[in-house]
């Protein structure tokens, strides 16, 4: 089947800095890639999609400069988390997507920034 | 735009019994529909679509879901629930092109011995 993995799986850092998070399609090309969040005990919440080659287009209300997403090739998409602050403490999820019904979610990063 | 209600955050059942969960949409085309299981401090699993031709349809772990155009429903089934069903479920629709699957809330599955 399809996988997609992300790393770190985990991340604690101090706040002020910046946090890369990485997603990979291992064994497809992913013609898109989404980042979502999810906070405790509540569903995803989409923050950008982004296709390779191209800017990511990020929800509203979520900071662009803030959350760089870089789709750099067909199986390789980064969330840079830059100057993190506590209220960036969340789990942060990739997705890869084949074909519109094909998506398949990365195991998620839990970011902690003290 | 398209949007998912799941009934019920959280749905408790005894090992052994029928797990049902459900799902209504709201599209104004023919969806694509989606379940999904989280479990904690996980990413999301696949656990079934629909995309055309039977309604009913089959995934993994006993899971099936059945389409009802008529209802705009897509209810999640299991006839036995076993302990390691225990985890969060949601359901997803997209209706079509490349745009985002839209989530519902989803549905805590505790399963009591």
């Amino acid at each position: 089947g399809a996988v997609v993995s992300q790393h770190p799986s985990w991340v604690i850092c101090k706040s002020g800095t910046s946090v890369k998070i990485e997603c990979r399609s291992l064994d497809f090309q992913a013609t898109t890639m989404f980042w979502y969040r999810q906070f405790p005990k509540q569903s995803l919440m989409l923050m950008a999609t982004s296709n390779e080659g191209s800017k990511a287009t990020y929800e509203q209300g979520v900071e662009k400069d803030k959350f760089l997403i870089n789709h750099a090739s067909l199986t390789l998409s980064t969330l840079t988390v830059t100057s993190a602050h506590p209220e960036d403490s969340s789990f942060y999820i990739c997705s890869a997507r084949q074909v519109f019904y094909e998506q398949y979610f990365g195991p998620g990063t839990r970011l902690t920034v003290t | 735009a398209q949007s998912v209600t799941q009934l019920g955050s959280h749905v408790s059942v005894s090992e052994g019994a029928l797990v049902l969960l459900r799902c209504n949409y709201s599209s104004s085309v023919p969806p694509y529909l989606f379940w999904y299981v989280q479990y904690p401090n996980q990413g999301l699993q696949l656990l079934l679509k629909y995309t055309t031709g039977a309604t009913l349809v089959k995934g993994i772990n006993g899971f099936e879901a059945e389409f009802k155009k008529s209802e705009t429903s897509f209810h999640l089934t299991k006839p036995s629930a076993h302990m390691s069903d225990a985890a969060e479920y949601f359901c997803a629709v997209i209706d079509s092109g490349n745009t985002p699957l839209v989530f519902g809330k989803g549905t805590r599955l505790s399963v009591i011995a």
